[in-house]
């Protein structure tokens, strides 16, 4: 059974950068026709998606945070990874990485695994 | 971007009744790309209806979508308490993927 599992920092001082990781078990991460990605949720708010990519080589960013974001893939390690530069308060949050399928043959790709999420607090 | 917009922020509802969830985004979402998910706290989010109106696998049939281009229903026929929680919809027709901004669903 495929499981995610993140790992962070927990703590980053602002204008550092914010580096986040994935592990993917009991599945490659190479199989199947999925994006791999980040959302995050800032304590009591909703939830906003970051990025993703395919193993293709595509790669999607959300425009109001792509300035800042960088994603990376490490096949061997069955692992991706994600790091945030000049991070500010309004970056705390719980950042959850995540997998996209196609779901019952809908024809759309829809998170449909998750990891327990990674809390990042930005504070000096 | 497509804005996703939730209603009502919160709902209050007792064990054993209905609860209409509305989102509606800011254009058509086109193949009806919309899901919803519930999410407890200190829990990631879990699929409970995917395509506006399909189930996902292993949610009960008081669970049910409707909806379709900028207005979408999620309707939970009989609340029961795991039901009592935080719902998200999602848009997945168009980069960036948006998510509305939540429903909490409270006991009355």
């Amino acid at each position: 059974q495929l499981q995610l599992q993140e790992s962070g920092p927990g703590l980053v001082k602002p204008s550092e950068t914010l580096s986040l990781t994935c592990d993917v078990s009991g599945g490659s991460i190479n199989s199947g026709d999925y994006f791999w990605g980040w959302i995050r949720q800032p304590p009591g708010k909703g939830l906003q998606w970051i990025a993703e990519f395919r193993q293709s080589g595509s790669t999607y960013y959300n425009p109001s945070l792509e300035s800042r974001v960088t994603t990376s893939v490490d096949t061997s390690r069955n692992l991706f990874s994600l790091r945030l530069s000049s991070v500010t308060a309004a970056d705390t949050a719980i950042y959850y990485c995540a997998r996209r399928a196609r779901v019952g043959g809908s024809g759309g790709h829809l998170f449909d695994l998750w990891g327990q999420g990674s809390p990042v607090t930005v504070s000096s | 971007e497509i804005v996703m917009t939730q209603s009502p922020a919160t709902l209050s509802v007792s064990p054993g009744e209905r609860a209409t969830l509305s989102c509606r985004a800011s254009q058509s979402v086109t193949n009806n790309w919309l899901a919803w998910y519930r999410q407890k706290p200190g829990q990631a989010p879990r699929l409970l209806i995917y395509g506006a109106s399909t189930r996902a696998t292993g949610i009960p049939a008081r669970f049910s979508g409707s909806g379709s281009g900028t207005e979408f229903t999620l309707t939970i026929s009989s609340l029961q308490s795991e039901d009592f929680a935080v719902y998200f919809c999602l848009q997945y027709d168009k980069w960036p993927l948006t998510f509305g901004g939540g429903t909490k669903v409270e006991i009355k």
